[in-house]
């Protein structure tokens, strides 16, 4: 079975400074994921995937992914978080192999920017 | 917006009521999916259509019914819900070359469907 953890609810940053958001997984085999934001009254919006390749995955909006197989992680990150960037962020995960074709989806972290 | 339209976007209803949700995708995919969004919780994958097909049903009760007449719409036909059902209904789209093959496209969500239920 496949699934992921997001250890926090909520996470509080101050503009300006750097922001990361915690992922970890558990997959058979090699892991696609994937990272979605949410904002108010939206649909969720994919970011950025990781397939194969670079640990370091760039997506939309500045933001950024580390793949961490050692550690199943995959935490989200932004060098200068934006008030813009308040949202809801769903972390989401699929086994290369074996299992359900279809990611499956974390319960999301609410990241609040200070302005 | 990106491509997945859904409507109603916010419904009140009756435990008693019948309604129905509606999802259109102008994107080409073959694939759509309900999922249920509660506070805190994981996103619910409540069934998949793939190539029109229900593929997936994840232990869905029968007060929900999946319809999918055609590759660009899916419907969610309500019947006597309970309270604990309020939720964000998100409808989403994406294209499969074929199930559990190959590498996961993109999904593409709708903005959700409020519901609450009385």
């Amino acid at each position: 079975a496949q699934s992921v953890a997001q250890p926090e609810d909520q996470v509080n940053v101050a503009e300006g400074n750097p922001l990361t958001v915690k992922c970890t997984y558990s997959v058979s085999g090699n892991p696609y994921l994937f990272w979605y934001v949410q904002y108010p009254n939206r649909g969720l919006q994919f970011l950025l995937k990781y397939i194969t390749g670079d640990n370091l995955v760039k997506g939309s909006y500045g933001f950024e992914a580390e793949f961490n197989k050692s550690q199943t992680s995959f935490h989200l990150k932004k060098p200068s978080a934006l008030v813009s960037d308040s949202a809801l962020y769903f972390c989401a995960v699929r086994g290369e192999s074996g299992g359900s074709y279809i990611p499956t989806f974390g319960r999301g972290t609410s990241l609040i920017v200070h302005p | 917006e990106t491509g997945v339209t859904q409507t109603p976007r916010h419904l009140v209803m009756g435990m008693t009521n019948k309604k129905s949700l509606k999802c259109e995708q102008h994107l080409g995919h073959n694939a759509m999916y309900w999922y249920k969004q509660s506070a805190k919780k994981p996103l619910e994958l409540m069934f998949v259509y793939n190539f029109k097909e229900q593929t997936e049903n994840n232990s869905v009760p029968s007060r929900f019914s999946p319809e999918c007449p055609n590759s660009s719409h899916l419907f969610l036909h309500l019947h006597t819900l309970q309270p604990e059902d309020s939720a964000l209904y998100l409808c989403a789209s994406s294209q499969v070359s074929s199930p559990g093959q190959g590498v996961p496209q993109d999904q593409y969500f709708g903005p959700g469907t409020r519901l609450l239920v009385l």
